[in-house]
């Protein structure tokens, strides 16, 4: 089976950096997402990390550790839009659309 | 292009009635792909395809069934509906070659 955890709620200030964590542990494994969801959204896709390492794009980054089973999506000069539900999902092979997802982060960014 | 559509966006359904969940997409991907989204938690899988005339299980499939008859649909039915599968329910597709997945815009299902 497949277990992801992630932290139920964060908050964060308006133009500082916040980190959000990812752990899983999977029966097989071929890569990480993360997701944005706005509230009464649906997901949309932000990042997809199948090797280790830092992955950039713009304010956003995603790290992972395959050894040590773990993600996280971080977000730089955060803006009140960024407020939303963080998803991390996890691919046990090349097919995206079979992919098991954590409960989400819900983040919200206070002025 | 207009994605992937879903229909319809709202529904209410009785205890013990049947009904499909439409979802469409033209962007010619092999992978499609049904989820339910119940309050405060992430997505579960509850069927897939990786073509046409071929679909799969996911974590959560009893009580729905779907086929793939087209590259472009992916019908969700629903055989006698129950309060436990009152949720939001999105479907995704995704190409073959990639690993991006396009969600539509959520049906949200009350089953009283």
């Amino acid at each position: 089976g497949q277990n992801i955890d992630q932290p139920t709620e964060m908050t964060a200030t308006e133009g500082a950096i916040v980190q959000i964590n990812c752990t899983y542990q999977t029966s097989g494994f071929n890569g990480l997402f993360w997701y944005q969801q706005h509230a009464g959204e649906a997901p949309t896709f932000l990042s997809y990390n199948v090797l280790d390492g830092l992955e950039e794009k713009g304010r956003f980054s995603s790290f992972l550790s395959r050894s040590k089973g773990y993600s996280y999506l971080l977000l730089k000069e955060l803006q009140m839009k960024d407020s939303a539900s963080y998803l991390c999902a996890v691919s046990r092979n090349t097919n995206a659309g079979k992919s098991t997802f954590g409960d989400g982060t819900t983040l919200t960014v206070k002025p | 292009n207009a994605g992937v559509t879903q229909t319809p966006k709202f529904q209410v359904l009785k205890t013990g009635q049947s009904m499909t969940l439409q979802c469409a997409q033209d962007m010619n991907h092999e992978y499609m792909s049904w989820y339910r989204q119940d309050p405060g938690m992430g997505l579960r899988l509850i069927h897939y395809s990786v073509g046409a005339g071929i679909t799969d299980q996911g974590e959560v499939p009893n009580g729905y069934n779907v086929s793939r008859s087209t590259t472009e649909d992916f019908p969700l039915r629903l055989l006698s509906a129950a309060p436990s599968q009152t949720s939001v329910y999105f479907c995704a597709s995704s190409p073959r070659t990639g690993y991006e997945q396009y969600f539509g815009p959520g049906t949200r299902l009350t089953v009283t």
